[in-house]
């Protein structure tokens, strides 16, 4: 079966450092893979998605970037964090047109 | 990419139907009408997922209007664990668009003993 495995779970992180979180898929292959943000609130908003290796979209402008070195793995990176940058990442994976797998999520609070 | 309307919150008892609607006017031929719920601190779980005609599963129904610009997650006895923030979106589908998920700010269902 798949899984889908996003740690940390909490993560603090001062102003100003870097960031990595990381997610990573079993049991299937070459899979659409997804970072979403959730601030405060409701409404999740998608921030990358890939169809391949190497291949990311961004879906808006901010203080992160992906990649995604493996198949089955894809990373959420910023250089520099800001304080809006704190909120819920979550990790989805899906394979066309079927439904979207998500994570546990990491909760990241920027101080 | 085309947007969902659905009601800020709404209430249920427990073992009754729920009727969760939503209105997406502005839906194209291509366009999946995706329900997901998210419960607290968790990640959005997947209910159903449809085009066109009526799609029943475990879960739950989804009930599509014939000119596709509305449809309506049914659950058929909520329970207390039903609690949660159902989003209604619509994904493009087609690889080049990734099968994006645009979430909304979903509906609050709150289940009464």
């Amino acid at each position: 079966s798949q899984t889908i495995h996003q740690w940390p779970a909490t993560l603090v992180q001062p102003v100003g450092s870097p960031l990595s979180l990381e997610c990573t898929v079993e049991g299937t292959s070459n899979p659409n893979l997804y970072w979403y943000r959730q601030a405060a609130g409701r409404g999740l908003q998608l921030l990358f998605y890939s169809v391949g290796i190497g291949q990311i979209s961004s879906e808006v402008p901010q203080n992160l970037s992906a990649s995604r070195p493996q198949d089955r793995q894809f990373i959420l990176s910023s250089k520099k964090l800001l304080l809006s940058d704190s909120g819920f990442y979550l990790c989805a994976w899906s394979v066309l047109p079927d439904r979207q797998h998500f994570g546990d999520g990491t909760r990241l609070s920027i101080l | 990419d085309a947007k969902t309307t659905q009601p800020n919150s709404m209430e249920s008892n427990e073992e009754e139907p729920v009727h969760l609607p939503c209105n997406h006017s502005t839906i194209s031929g291509t366009d999946y009408i995706h329900w997901y719920r998210q419960l607290p601190s968790q990640g959005p779980e997947y209910v159903i997922h449809g085009l066109t005609s009526n799609v029943n599963n475990r879960m739950a129904s989804l009930a599509i209007a014939e000119d596709r610009k509305s449809s309506t997650l049914i659950l058929h006895r909520a329970t207390l664990r039903d609690a949660a923030v159902y989003y209604c979106i619509l994904s493009r589908g087609g690889i080049n668009q990734g099968g994006k998920l645009i979430f909304g700010q979903g509906t609050e269902l709150s289940v009464k003993p």
